[in-house]
């Protein structure tokens, strides 16, 4: 079984440019999450989608970052514009539904602003 | 917010001994996961601990689940240089859909 695919792997962009993520997740999963993990903290959750529907994005800082899930499927995560701040590794998620069923993550995105 | 606070972050240690590391918070958690991720890799799911005072094992991984569900611990037994990463605790809410990672624990096992 394919596991969740992002691209690209690494993108290195000067502040204020713009930078978009993509996320394949495990066919047939319901819910896709988007992480942030700066380097040496553990993963922040930036959105929760449910299909095609946001379960939560409390924590997206929206001014700047945008996420959708056209079709309940793939997945696309911008900033726009990037900050110094932004640096870090954009980790996607996929699971059958909410709660407990096991979040399978992907190798990530890591991101360097400059 | 909920908060969980891993420590300590960082251990060094040589084969063959063992180890704990802790993950506490003040804030009760529905059920608890550990994870472990590898340089460059995104973590992968190791157990999830539901019931107050809850212990699992898996190999020479003891997972244990304080009694209020508020903490839990990682022990490993005659740690191998296998076992080198990074160690994450993840505490789902009351309503069990989202989850809460913890700064985590970098584990280094020296042959």
């Amino acid at each position: 079984e394919a596991g969740v695919a992002q691209s690209p792997r690494y993108k290195i962009i000067e502040k204020r440019q713009s930078v978009a993520f993509w996320c394949n997740p495990i066919s047939g999963h319901a819910t896709l999450y988007w992480y942030q993990q700066i380097l040496g903290q553990g993963p922040k959750l930036l959105i929760q989608f449910q299909n095609n529907g946001v379960v939560d994005d409390s924590q997206l800082p929206k001014d700047r970052f945008s996420a959708e899930r056209l079709k309940g499927v793939d997945s696309t995560l911008k900033i726009q514009p990037a900050k110094l701040e932004d640096s870090a590794v954009y980790l996607c998620a996929s699971s059958l539904g909410e709660g407990l069923y096991i979040q399978y993550f992907g190798a990530g995105t890591r991101l360097s602003v400059l | 917010t909920q908060l969980l606070e891993q420590s300590p972050q960082f251990l060094s240690i040589q084969e063959g001994e063992n180890l704990t590391v802790y993950c506490n918070s003040s804030s009760v958690f529905s059920s608890l996961q550990w994870y472990r991720q590898e340089p460059g890799e995104g973590p992968v799911l190791l157990v999830t601990v539901v019931t107050g005072g809850e212990v699992k094992k898996l190999k020479r991984l003891t997972f244990q689940f304080g009694d209020a569900r508020k903490d839990s611990s990682l022990h490993i037994t005659a740690a191998q240089p296998g076992d080198t990463g990074l160690y994450l605790c993840a505490g789902f809410n009351n309503a069990g859909n989202m989850l809460t990672f913890g700064g985590g624990t970098r584990l280094m096992v020296k042959p």
